[in-house]
């Protein structure tokens, strides 16, 4: 079984939408991180955001935000108002386990975005 | 940006050919790791190390063998290179930031083509 699944098809959305990336993952650890990575078509990795299995406010950073539903086992990113500069691959990720700083990640297969003018 | 440098950032060779990739850091980060990226898969975790000259295999290590002499240098050598290891490297590092967040950050990848 999957741990990280996205199963969205290529994704659209209007400039200056919000728009959500879904993410659902599996794991019988009560410890665990989440994480969302943008891949642009340059090709490099960038870090957006980070989500403790016992924080309990969801994360933000900037436009990005993390809907955290624990019960549920989703992760989904949220951007708020897309700019063009948002197409990309993006994708989910977890480190199960409590290991602190370690982070040996599974990742989902990604879900491609699309900003339209 | 985190300072992460993966070299070289293209290559190109033959089957059979044993072949390095490098990663190096300036963040004296302890955690250290080598993903593939392919079509469908999103990355794989081949191997990663929790220190100098500590290291472990991850998901997809048959094949690849790795060394760390040194806190800021993780090497990632393909001992005799197979199409099927044609791929994008990624090297990452891990800490935790101000907060106590865990962080983990990413080179700019290695694109391999063995012919």
């Amino acid at each position: 079984a999957q741990k990280i699944t996205q199963t969205q098809p290529g994704m659209f959305v209007q400039e200056k939408e919000a728009v959500t990336l879904d993410c659902t993952y599996d794991t019988s650890d009560q410890s665990y991180g989440l994480f969302w990575y943008k891949q642009p078509s340059s090709g490099e990795m960038i870090f957006l955001i980070y989500q403790g299995s016992y924080d309990e406010q969801n994360a933000t950073e900037g436009r990005y935000s993390l809907n955290f539903q624990k019960a549920r086992k989703s992760a989904n990113l949220v951007i708020s108002a897309s700019q063009l500069g948002d197409s990309a691959m993006y994708f989910c990720a977890m480190r199960e386990g409590y290991t602190g700083a370690n982070s040996k990640l599974t990742f989902g297969k990604g879900i491609t975005l699309s900003v339209r003018p | 940006d985190a300072g992460i440098t993966q070299s070289p950032r293209h290559k190109v060779t033959e089957t059979g050919t044993p072949v390095t990739l490098r990663c190096h850091q300036t963040e004296n980060h302890r955690y250290m790791y080598w993903y593939r990226q392919d079509p469908g898969h999103g990355l794989r975790l081949i191997h990663y190390s929790y220190g100098v000259k500590d290291t472990d295999k991850g998901e997809v290590s048959d094949g690849y063998s790795v060394s760390r002499s040194k806190t800021e240098d993780f090497l990632l050598t393909l001992e005799s290179a197979t199409s099927s290891q044609t791929s994008v490297y990624f090297c990452a590092i891990s800490g935790l930031d101000r907060r106590m967040n865990t962080e983990a950050f990413f080179g700019q990848g290695t694109r391999l083509t063995v012919v």
